[in-house]
């Protein structure tokens, strides 16, 4: 079936750092693909998605590009901050056949330091 | 602002107790889920209802059962509550008809211990 494999956490980094966390994705479909975040005490959030080959998805920084050659879906940020401290989960989502059904992977925890 | 509201933030309950989490959205959506959170396991789908009154299992339905009475509220019942339920469990709600695209919206979470 389909699925999603992220990196293992935790992901521990100073501020301004490059943030890369990689994702792979197995699917039978051709998938919209997420990225999710988690800060503490919160529920999910979505942070970006993208839908097609080569499209890319952008928000607060962090992009992440739709490779299906590679099937993969890395998230990256150029400059990280403490704000952006929270686990992050990539995922995805395919066609009518599963109800729209989200599949996530297991999550990355991103610790930035001062 | 679009909400989905979960009606605990924390829960503990005792082995054996018949455990009801609610769930609550105001966006008409169709869709709804729930699913459990664990470390190093990610979100796994428990079970999800497409319209009131219809249900579907997830990956992990075994000790659960859901209950869509309304459209927008869906209840996830732990019939005996046991010690391997003790997780993070997260609702969302999705809108049907827009495409796996569409994104999907999340309560804050409850927090069940069971001891």
């Amino acid at each position: 079936g389909d699925s999603v494999t992220q990196m293992e956490g935790p992901v521990t980094l100073s501020e301004e750092a490059f943030l890369t966390i990689n994702c792979t994705y197995t699917a039978t479909g051709y998938p919209s693909l997420f990225w999710y975040v988690q800060y503490p005490g919160e529920g999910l959030q979505l942070l970006l998605k993208a839908t097609k080959a080569d499209d890319k998805g952008s928000n607060k920084g962090f992009e992440a590009t739709y490779r299906k050659e590679t099937t993969s879906f890395h998230l990256e940020k150029g400059s990280v901050q403490v704000s952006d401290s929270a686990v992050y989960f990539c995922a995805l989502s395919a066609g009518p056949g599963g109800y729209n059904k989200l599949i996530f992977g297991a999550g990355t925890r991103l610790a930035v330091h001062p | 602002d679009v909400k989905v509201t979960q009606s605990s933030r924390y829960l503990v309950k005792r082995t054996g107790e018949k455990v009801f989490l609610e769930c609550v959205q105001d966006m008409d959506h169709e869709n709804m889920f729930w699913y459990r959170q664990d470390p190093g396991l990610g979100l796994r789908l428990i079970y999800f209802s497409y319209d009131v009154k219809m249900k579907e299992k997830g990956d992990i339905p075994e000790g659960y059962s859901v209950s869509r009475e309304k459209k927008e509220r869906f209840s996830l019942i732990l019939e005996s509550a046991s010690t391997n339920q003790t997780s993070m469990y997260l609702c969302a709600s999705r809108l049907r008809g827009g495409g796996p695209s569409t994104e999907a919206f999340f309560g804050q979470g409850t927090r069940l211990t069971v001891v």
